[in-house]
């Protein structure tokens, strides 16, 4: 099956600070998503991104599908921004299932 | 406008015993994924309803099965529970069967003594 590589595995940063996460694929893939788990267990959907560029607010996404990897930018981050960040895959050949990456755990300093 | 809900939050099982989670997909949804997430590790796949059938499988063994109901709300059931279960399940609604942006519940934490 299809194999999803995050990195780095964990990220820890001073509020304020710019970080670049990135996730990469081993085959072609319908759809890519980014998602956030908070402290709470929480998964909130950042992007839908399955090629193409997409910005909200000081986060923005770029998926390079024929490259096989996406990227996610933080910019001036935020103590809330800590926690999981996971991209998620569908696989091309198995249509609505979705592989997640072992996410990267981001700690934002105060 | 409701998000996706699952109950209970929590739950405790002994080795053996049989557990039933639920999940209500959000306002105008109607296909419903479950996961399991270890600790410190990403949700894996179980499966996916869609139109009242299991359309896609994980790598889950028959102990795991599945229902959807005729207003889109789904159970997740899993038998003899081993300690291994253990996890956070998580719900996610999107809609149509295809590509589309999946809503996460906030979970249900299992644990098997």
């Amino acid at each position: 099956g299809i194999q999803v590589e995050q990195s780095p595995p964990d990220l820890i940063l001073q509020e304020g600070a710019n970080s670049t996460l990135r996730c990469n694929f081993s085959d072609s893939v319908n759809n890519l998503q980014w998602f956030h788990q908070n402290p709470w267990g929480q998964l909130i959907n950042l992007f839908y991104i399955p090629s193409g560029t997409k910005q909200n607010g000081r986060l923005s996404a770029t998926t390079v599908a024929t490259e096989r990897y996406s990227l996610l930018y933080i910019s001036s981050s935020q103590t809330t921004d800590s926690g999981v960040y996971f991209c998620a895959v569908e696989e091309y050949s198995s249509a609505s299932k979705i592989i997640f990456g072992s996410g990267t755990r981001l700690s934002i300093r105060p | 406008d409701a998000g996706v809900t699952q109950s209970p939050t929590h739950l405790i099982k002994t080795r053996g015993q049989q557990v039933t989670l639920r999940c209500s997909p959000k306002s105008g949804h109607d296909t419903v994924s479950w996961y399991q997430q270890a600790l410190g590790q990403g949700p894996q796949f179980i499966f996916q309803y869609y139109e009242e059938e299991e359309r896609q499988r994980g790598n889950f063994p028959d102990r795991f099965s599945g229902h959807q109901f005729p207003n889109y709300s789904s159970e997740l059931n899993v038998n003899a529970l081993l300690l291994g279960d253990s996890a956070l399940y998580l719900c996610a609604s999107s809609r149509g069967q295809g590509s589309e942006k999946l809503f996460f519940g906030s979970g249900t934490q299992l644990s098997v003594l």
